[in-house]
């Protein structure tokens, strides 16, 4: 079946720092491919998706591309912001089902000042 | 537009109990789904629902019940609360006519079993 596997956390960094957290899926097909995130207390929130291969999903200086050779859509920010401090998931699709998402674990990102 | 909205925020059953949660949407999406969230687990699916009278069961259905007589309603049943089901439940939905589905999610209902 469909599987997300991205790195463990929580990721610490620094304001300004560069981030990446890393993505990996096992999928039949061509999936689409999201990152969300959850601020503290909240539901989860659309980073950035891409649908086909080579495409680049970004949203709020966040960035993911979707790379089929190497079945990775890894997220990365030029520099992390305090305000950036929360638990991205990456989820896949399947379009052959219905709408049907599967998460990969989480990674916690806190940024201090 | 109020999006997904759930109720309770919160609950404590004692175990045996059984309890339904609320979920709507306003959004006119034909598809609904439940999760829950455990540490170190992500999000796995429990329930979800293609159109009113319509649902299937995702990854964990075991110990749950669900069944969709509106397009706007998706509420979860517990029959008989257990301590493993001690988790934070999230509701979300979408819709079909999206190629993508971008999924929308409530703010989560967070469930203790004592």
């Amino acid at each position: 079946g469909d599987s997300v596997t991205q790195m463990e956390g929580p990721v610490t960094l620094s304001e300004e720092a560069f981030l990446t957290i890393n993505c990996t899926y096992t999928a039949t097909g061509y999936p689409s491919l999201f990152w969300y995130v959850q601020y503290p207390g909240e539901g989860l929130q659309l980073l950035l998706k891409a649908t086909k291969a080579d495409d680049k999903g970004s949203n709020k200086g966040f960035e993911a591309t979707y790379r089929k050779e190497t079945t990775s859509f890894h997220l990365e920010k030029g520099s992390v912001q305090v305000s950036d401090s929360a638990v991205y998931f990456c989820a896949l699709s399947d379009r052959s089902g219905y709408s049907t998402l599967t998460f990969g674990k989480g990674t916690m990102l806190l940024v201090s000042p | 537009n109020a999006g997904v909205t759930q109720t309770p925020k919160f609950q404590v059953l004692k175990t045996g109990q059984s309890m339904t949660l609320q979920c709507a949407q306003d959004m006119n999406h034909e598809y609904m789904s439940w999760y829950r969230q455990d540490p170190g687990m992500g999000l796995r699916l429990i329930h979800y629902s293609v159109g009113a009278g319509i649902t299937d069961q995702g990854e964990v259905p075991n110990g749950y019940n669900v069944s969709r007589s509106t397009t706007e309603d998706f509420p979860l049943r517990l029959l008989s609360a257990a301590p493993s089901q001690t988790s934070v439940y999230f509701c979300a939905s979408s819709s079909l006519a999206v190629s993508y589905n971008e999924q929308f999610f409530g703010p989560g209902t967070r469930l203790t079993v004592l």
